[in-house]
């Protein structure tokens, strides 16, 4: 059922690595977001994307960045990961900037 | 069962019974509402929107009823069953703004 898919499901790595969380989207939507959830909490936008080479930070402050050079991939990057990112973190996409929007099942990160 | 959303964020219903869940939104400006549900390891499903020119919409077992005297929304569940237990969210958006707009939640659980 699900048309919005993300890479890895569970990531435990240790401080200062590199880190990629994948998202991608079949639904050819432009807009694209990436938030931040704490276990039970509310969800928080770090990212979002308008379109190809359109990104901007969300609403809560982020050390992550973005890319969108593919309508269907928006990849989020932690240069070093450190305890602090520990979190989950789910995509989404939607066809208006405001319109409902459809979320893959999160990335659960884990920095020791 | 009835729950005030962010100051009750637990609401313990028998299975069988109408469940409902309300939520406060800020932004009177806001036009369009969403409810999600989220089950624990997944992401946010869409379950039943309703724009600001309506009072009330039904879905499946499921109706959302919008007060926007008082910017108040609830999601109302009917003959609540076990499938239901997750934590529900309410979001809002105001017409151009980037993205929806989530509150804290409030989970459901379902006593058999």
């Amino acid at each position: 059922e699900a048309d919005i898919y993300q890479t890895p499901r569970y990531l435990v790595i240790g401080t200062g690595k590199k880190i990629t969380l994948e998202c991608s989207q079949t639904m050819g939507h432009d807009k694209m977001y990436w938030y931040q959830q704490d276990p039970g909490m509310e969800l928080h936008l770090i990212h979002y994307s308008y379109g190809v080479n359109s990104t901007e930070k969300g609403d809560l402050s982020s050390e992550s960045t973005v890319s969108r050079i593919r309508t269907e991939h928006f990849p989020l990057t932690l240069e070093s990961a450190r305890p602090s990112h520990t979190s989950q973190y789910l995509c989404a996409s939607s066809e208006s900037p405001g319109g409902a929007q459809h979320f893959g099942d999160g990335t659960r990160l884990s920095i020791l | 069962g009835e729950s005030v959303g962010l100051h009750l964020p637990t609401l313990s219903v028998q299975e069988g019974d109408n469940s409902i869940i309300n939520c406060a939104y800020s932004n009177s400006a806001s036009d369009y509402f969403i409810w999600y549900k989220q089950e624990s390891g997944k992401g946010p499903q869409f379950i039943i929107d309703i724009r600001s020119n309506m009072d009330k919409r039904q879905g499946q077992r499921v109706t959302v009823l919008l007060n926007k005297t008082v910017k108040h929304l609830s999601l109302q569940i009917a003959a609540t069953q076990p499938g239901d237990s997750a934590v529900y969210f309410c979001a809002e958006n105001k017409a151009g703004r980037r993205a929806l707009t989530f509150g804290s939640g409030t989970r459901l659980q379902v006593q058999p």
